[in-house]
């Protein structure tokens, strides 16, 4: 089944203790993507990918790093959480990452920094 | 820069009403793309429908349909005989030719059907 799985999909953490969201996609996708989600904004995009070891800023991207070394997988790296990151965050990948590609989204990782 | 509006943030309503969620959007790129995404309450986003700039035909699909006016600069979105099963937060999002594959959202519209 093509799908985009992200792990954990809970998390509870305490301010400072660094911390890596997976991310991984089993469709042969070259982008990839991660946007938070917060109430009353909608969701913002944090970092993206165009393919293995190309990645650039979303317009959020502070607080946040990413790596994406292998095709399938773009894990989100948060390596001293705030309570401001709080937020449910989503991966998603698309074919080719061009503006007529239709994106696919992870089920989330809700995330607590405490 | 470009910019999603939903202006609805919650709508109720009861089981077999019609129901339009709508979307206003701003950009500068001629060519684009329109989408709307569904997030039930377990919390996935569900791809409902992708829609060019080129392409201002009203498309329908089961109950849904889906209403792109580029005068306005709206891509409303319709729910004929909703259920109980159409509650969820709707996204309406952009997607610029400008924009390397990035997704400018709307903040979302809380749609709740009553039985």
């Amino acid at each position: 089944e093509a799908q985009v799985t992200q792990n954990p999909r809970y998390l509870i953490t305490v301010t400072g203790k660094k911390l890596t969201v997976t991310c991984s996609q089993n469709m042969n996708h070259e982008y990839m993507s991660w946007y938070r989600q917060d109430p009353g904004l909608g969701l913002r995009q944090i970092y993206y990918s165009m393919n293995v070891e190309v990645t650039d800023k979303g317009d959020v991207p502070e607080g946040y790093k990413v790596s994406r070394k292998e095709k399938r997988n773009f894990p989100l790296i948060l390596e001293s959480p705030s309570p401001n990151q709080t937020s449910l965050y989503f991966c998603a990948s698309s074919s080719r990452g061009g503006f007529t590609d239709t994106q696919y989204f992870g089920p989330g990782t809700r995330l607590t920094v405490l | 820069a470009q910019k999603v509006t939903q202006a609805q943030t919650e709508i109720s309503v009861v089981e077999k009403e019609d129901v339009t969620l709508d979307c206003v959007y701003e950009t500068r790129d001629t060519t684009y793309y329109l989408f709307w995404y569904k997030q039930p309450p377990s919390g996935e986003l569900v791809f409902l429908i992708r829609r060019n700039s080129f392409d201002e035909q009203n498309e329908i699909s089961g109950r849904y349909s889906w209403n792109f006016q580029k005068s306005t600069s709206s891509f409303n979105f319709t729910i004929t005989a909703s259920q109980v099963v159409d509650s969820a937060v709707y996204f309406c999002a952009l997607s610029e030719y400008s924009s390397y594959g990035k997704l400018t959202f709307g903040q979302g519209t809380i749609l709740t059907v009553h039985p």
